[in-house]
């Protein structure tokens, strides 16, 4: 199984300061089609989890462009530009290459 | 505007059986592969099951196989999940959610407990 290892387990922002939380997988998830296949993914408190950024650094529909992807076969980061109120919540970073799907175990963002 | 609105969960014992349903709205449901997700207590994220377009190619995670089936009605665009010889661990709130976990359902709890 694709182990994804998630840093830092929790992080606490100013607002208006960024933020950024690495991923890295245990193999890569670079597909032969050239598409990374790593996803990111914010459970506001008391949400089901929203879609932030799909294939490594594609931005979903309707998320704020203060949120970017980025990386390489195995190391990712999500990085957050001025950071909001709305923003707390925990992110997860998953893989969708092969089965089984698999996650990382969270990081949590708290504002300061 | 797309919508996954799960039903089905509940208190289960041990051993015992459930069948969640999935239905979708907004989109055309047999153009997507499907999803179940579910998250333990103050847990993380853990894939369950996967299923093609027309049914035919289903995936499950290790501690789920030959326990639960997942399956799909196109013509009523509802998801389904059968849950067989429920165990404690089971205990979560399950989520569909499109390919690509593009779109989640609210979740549905399953409790399994004597």
């Amino acid at each position: 199984d694709i182990v994804m290892t998630q840093a830092p387990l929790s992080v606490s922002v100013t607002p208006g300061e960024s933020a950024s939380i690495s991923c890295r997988s245990s193999k890569s998830l670079l597909h032969s089609n050239g598409i990374t296949y790593v996803y990111w993914y914010l459970q506001k408190p008391g949400k089901s989890p929203q879609l932030l950024i799909y294939r490594m650094s594609n931005l979903a529909s309707g998320v704020p462009d203060r949120f970017s992807g980025s990386g390489s076969e195995t190391d990712f980061t999500l990085k957050i530009s001025r950071v909001e109120a709305e923003d707390v919540g925990i992110y997860y970073c998953g893989q969708l290459l092969e089965n089984p799907l698999t996650f990382g175990s969270g990081t949590k963002l708290e504002i300061k | 505007e797309v919508q996954l609105v799960e039903s089905g969960g509940g208190l289960v014992q041990p051993g015992r059986s459930l069948k969640l349903s999935c239905a979708a709205s907004g989109f055309t449901f047999s153009n997507y592969d499907m999803a179940w997700v579910r998250q333990a207590p103050t847990k993380g994220l853990e894939w369950v099951a996967s299923i093609s377009t027309g049914g035919g190619n289903t995936y499950y995670r290790d501690s789920v196989k030959g326990r639960f089936t997942i399956s799909r009605d196109n013509a009523k665009s509802t998801l389904y999940l059968q849950m067989d010889s429920l165990r404690s661990e089971d205990t979560a709130t399950y989520y569909c959610a499109r390919r690509g976990f593009a779109y989640w359902g609210q979740g549905t709890l399953v409790t399994v407990s004597s």
